[in-house]
């Protein structure tokens, strides 16, 4: 079975330039986590889906961070525009909420974002 | 708010020696979860745990659940070079409503010296 799948796997860009990060959860999975991953505040969770539909996204920065998941196998993180600062290894992590246990997550093998 | 403190930050050891990590709040938990990270990788999953108590196994790896749901730790025996990386805990919350959500630790680099 295939993973998380998240693309590109680096990116490089130059501040002001619009950033879209792509994410396919595992199959059958229901519950999607963007996360941003720095050295200064570890492992910060910016917003989740349920069933497709946003949850929870008081962890998104500001309003230039933007997630979409048009269906249950692909979500976009958007950054817009791009500030150096975001420099950051983001994360996409799926599971099978069920409502009981709360089920593992399962990450993505993470996006470098370099902004320069 | 709800926060994980994770300890130690950071850990150097022998080959060989034994490992103890240990994550605590002040919130209860349902859900306790442990999780590695390598480098240029995203975590993975080791052991979950999910009744107070619980003592679970994975090979060289035991984690246990706090008795008082607000603690848990890990522990690696006979540490071998491959277990560096970055261990991180993480668990839901009673606060958390029933989500899914899950809230992380800092995280406990661990080296090891062949």
């Amino acid at each position: 079975d295939a993973g998380v799948i998240q693309s590109p796997r680096h990116e490089v860009t130059e501040m002001g330039q619009e950033v879209t990060l792509r994410c396919k959860p595992i199959s059958g999975h229901n519950s999607l986590f963007w996360y941003r991953q720095t050295m200064m505040r570890g492992l910060e969770l910016l917003i989740y889906f349920n069933n497709n539909v946003p949850i929870d996204d008081s962890g998104m920065p500001e309003d230039r961070f933007s997630a979409k998941m048009p269906n249950a196998s692909f979500s976009t993180l958007k950054i817009q525009p791009s500030e150096p600062r975001d420099s950051a290894v983001y994360f996409c992590a799926s599971s099978l909420f069920s409502g009981g246990n709360t089920d593992t997550q399962y990450f993505g093998p993470g996006t470098r974002l370099t902004v320069l | 708010g709800q926060q994980l403190n994770q300890s130690p930050q950071s850990m150097f050891i022998q080959e060989g020696e034994d490992v103890s990590m240990n994550c605590t709040s002040s919130s209860i938990f349902n859900t306790w979860l442990w999780y590695k990270q390598d480098p240029g990788e995203g975590p993975v999953l080791l052991i979950a745990l999910y009744k107070a108590g619980e003592l679970t196994s994975n090979g060289r790896l035991t984690a246990q659940f706090g008795i008082t749901r607000k603690d848990s730790f890990l522990n690696i025996s006979a540490s071998i070079p491959s277990d560096v990386g970055i261990y991180f805990c993480a668990g839901d919350t009673i606060l958390s409503g029933n989500t899914g959500k899950l809230i992380f630790g800092q995280g406990t680099t661990l080296q090891v010296k062949p």
